[in-house]
């Protein structure tokens, strides 16, 4: 089964400068989806970023970027120019390339509480 | 385009009581649909899944079930709730094609069970 791990509960940062938030996975498959979620105080689940495991090249959105080390297992998000509204707990997720019946499920890690200092 | 809604948003049942959370998708058909719980603090846990109408996947053991009696919609129920089913909870949906892999949530259902 896959697991994903989020180490580190709580992180904090400057307004305007850069965190990055750290997660790694455990898998045996090849063929997989790496996400990160963010919410807010709304609780509503917002997706920050997609990375497709064929995918050597890095996902990057506007501010948000992840290092995607495949060998390593590792899929970490950096914030950059940090701002007020990025306060929230985000979520590391992966799902199987699969996506036919259990395998379509998202298995999240238990998500960083990231605040932001003015 | 797409859009997910459930409702209630927010209620407080006491114990023992019935409960049926409900989610409908828009905009797609044939979706994958998931209910996912949120205990306070914490990370999200799968309920259920469902492939097609009719058809549910219990991830856990519970006091909950899930109904999928239309293409899009899917229903979170109980026939007497307990405290320890008190919690946040997520409708999630994703479409079966591979190009667009992507899980979308709704605005999610705070239970209070007293």
């Amino acid at each position: 089964a896959q697991t994903v791990t989020q180490s580190q509960p709580e992180m904090s940062v400057q307004e305007a400068e850069t965190v990055t938030l750290s997660c790694t996975y455990d898998t045996s498959e090849s063929d997989y989806y790496l996400f990160w979620y963010k919410q807010p105080p709304s609780r509503q689940m917002i997706l920050v970023i997609r990375q497709e495991a064929y995918k050597q090249q890095n996902a990057t959105e506007n501010r948000f970027s992840v290092n995607f080390q495949k060998a390593a297992k590792s899929f970490s998000l950096k914030i950059s120019d940090s701002q007020l509204g990025d306060a929230a707990m985000y979520f590391c997720a992966y799902r199987s390339g699969s996506v036919t019946g259990a395998n379509s499920k998202l298995t999240f890690g238990k998500g960083i509480t990231l605040s932001v200092r003015p | 385009s797409q859009t997910i809604h459930q409702w209630p948003a927010t209620l407080v049942q006491p114990v023992g009581s019935p409960l049926s959370l409900e989610c409908t998708v828009e905009g797609t058909s044939n979706p994958n649909l998931y209910w996912y719980r949120q205990a306070a603090g914490r990370g999200l846990q799968l309920l259920f899944y469902s492939v097609g109408i009719g058809q549910i996947s219990s991830e856990v053991p519970q006091n909950l079930s899930a109904s999928r009696p239309q293409d899009r919609q899917f229903i979170l129920s109980s026939k007497k709730l307990l405290l320890s089913d008190s919690g946040f909870y997520l409708c999630a949906w994703t479409s079966v094609d591979r190009t667009r892999n992507t899980i979308y949530f709704g605005e999610g259902s705070w239970l209070t069970v007293v």
